[in-house]
């Protein structure tokens, strides 16, 4: 099983400031399988990132997604009050995993 | 519209079995693989398995945590994917999330609302 971990748990940040989130596997992953889902409290999660650094449809340009092998990268370069949440990594290459979530709360 | 309905989920005793079903409309559903994802109470998102489309082959997926005990299915006719548990745990307790998944790529593009199934006795 792939284990994804993410750093750092808790993103302490202002609106404005630019958000650098960690997702770390313990394999190489193909980047072609790796995700990045946003997640508020009450709602499902939703697709930001595929393939690493695709946007989804309807994402802003300031969500960026980047890396390989095992060491992938969120980065939110300027943030907005609804950016604010939980963010997770997911593999899909080897079954299916999710990192434990970095929430990015404000400061 | 895209959309993805849950349901089948509540109160359970350990032991027990449950069927959640999720519906589908608003795409194609024999051209999408679907999956299913779960949420404990408080904690992080845990994949629980796949069925990819009858198109691409069928081929079905469980995270080996519930891999014996829960089974995963699909029918393409009325664009309904299954999630079949079986000796239900008290640690099964969470909502549980139908995805569709982007074809070849496993990303999960659309979610449904979630059904809370609690295992309690």
């Amino acid at each position: 099983e792939i284990v994804l971990t993410q750093s750092p748990a808790t993103l302490s940040l202002s609106p404005g400031e630019r958000a650098t989130l960690s997702c770390r596997a313990s394999h190489s992953v193909d980047s072609r399988y790796l995700a990045w889902y946003q997640q508020k409290p009450g709602q499902a999660p939703g697709l930001l990132i595929h393939g690493a650094s695709t946007r989804a449809t309807g994402i802003p340009a300031r969500f960026s997604g980047s890396g390989s092998g095992t060491d992938f990268t969120l980065t939110i370069s300027s943030l907005e009050p609804e950016d604010f949440a939980v963010y997770y990594c997911q593999q899909r290459i080897n079954r299916g995993t999710f990192g434990q979530g970095t929430k990015v709360e404000i400061k | 519209e895209v959309q993805l309905v849950e349901s089948g989920g509540g109160l359970v005793q350990p032991g027990r079995s449950l069927r959640l079903s999720c519906t589908a409309s608003g795409f194609t559903f024999g051209d999408y693989p679907m999956s299913w994802v779960r949420q404990a109470p408080g904690k992080g998102l845990e994949w629980v398995g796949f069925i990819r489309s009858k198109a691409l082959g069928g081929a079905i997926e469980h995270a080996a945590s519930v891999e014996d005990r829960f089974t995963i299915s699909r029918d393409d006719s009325k664009s309904i994917a299954y999630l079949q548990m079986n000796s239900l745990k008290p640690e099964d307790t969470g909502v549980y999330y139908c995805t569709r998944e982007t074809p070849h790529l496993g990303a999960s593009d659309c979610w449904g609302q979630g059904t809370l199934v609690t295992v309690t006795s």
